[in-house]
């Protein structure tokens, strides 16, 4: 299964620090894209990186993206206590262009 | 449209029978995306429509799963025989052009519960 696995499962920390997650996946991709969930709802796109870049910057967002180690990671400063949510990374695939692939999420907590 | 909109927002259901979601997409987007999202856990692609092309069925999880779109307008999921490992939250997504370039904008999902 292409299916991403990020981490943390779960982050708790202080409102004001960084938070950083992690994801990985398995297999070769076109593109990989970080999405947010609150609780209840569905999911809203962050950022979007190509696998020909490294480092993408939105905002207080970070994202970098590593290929040879099929991984990324998503930096979030100066968290605020709406941070609060679930985060998702999404692939897809060299050989299935349709599908999208999410990992199983990371929950932050940003404690005000 | 002003968003990706579902309904029913909750669906709570006997085990055995029949269920149908629906989800309206953002007007003018061609392509649209089912998943389930179980409690806890990530999403798993359900199915794909894009434009008139055949839909990509690959990610439904058995025959009782069944899901029609008309046109670039509103699609239905169906559940026949419910079962309990059914329930989790139905997330529909819908983008411009169908390429993994392209952002997915969700629907707010519906939860089913079978009981």
């Amino acid at each position: 299964s292409q299916q991403g696995e990020e981490d943390p499962q779960a982050l708790s920390i202080q409102e004001g620090e960084n938070a950083t997650m992690n994801c990985s996946y398995k297999t070769s991709i076109n593109n990989l894209q970080w999405y947010r969930q609150n609780s209840g709802r569905g999911l809203v796109h962050l950022i979007l990186i190509r696998s020909n870049e490294r480092e993408k910057h939105s905002g207080r967002l970070r994202v970098t993206l590593d290929t040879s180690k099929k991984s990324s990671s998503l930096l979030i400063t100066a968290s605020r206590a709406a941070d609060t949510a679930s985060y998702f990374c999404a692939t897809d695939s060299l050989n299935t262009g349709n599908q999208f692939y999410f990992g199983t999420g990371t929950s932050l907590t940003v404690i005000p | 449209g002003a968003g990706v909109s579902q309904s029913p927002s909750n669906k709570v259901t006997e085990k055995g029978k029949d269920v149908e979601l629906r989800c309206d997409p953002i007007s003018g987007h061609t392509a649209l995306y089912w998943y389930r999202q179980r409690l806890g856990q990530g999403l798993e692609f359900l199915i794909y429509f894009q434009g008139n092309s055949a839909p990509d069925k690959s990610g439904l999880p058995s025959d009782r799963f069944s899901a029609e779109r008309t046109g670039e307008s509103v699609s239905t999921l169906t559940i026949q025989r419910t079962q309990q490992e059914d329930s989790a939250v139905y997330l529909c997504a819908s983008t411009r052009f169908g390429g993994s370039t392209d952002t997915q904008y969700f629907g707010p999902g519906t939860r089913l519960t079978v009981l």
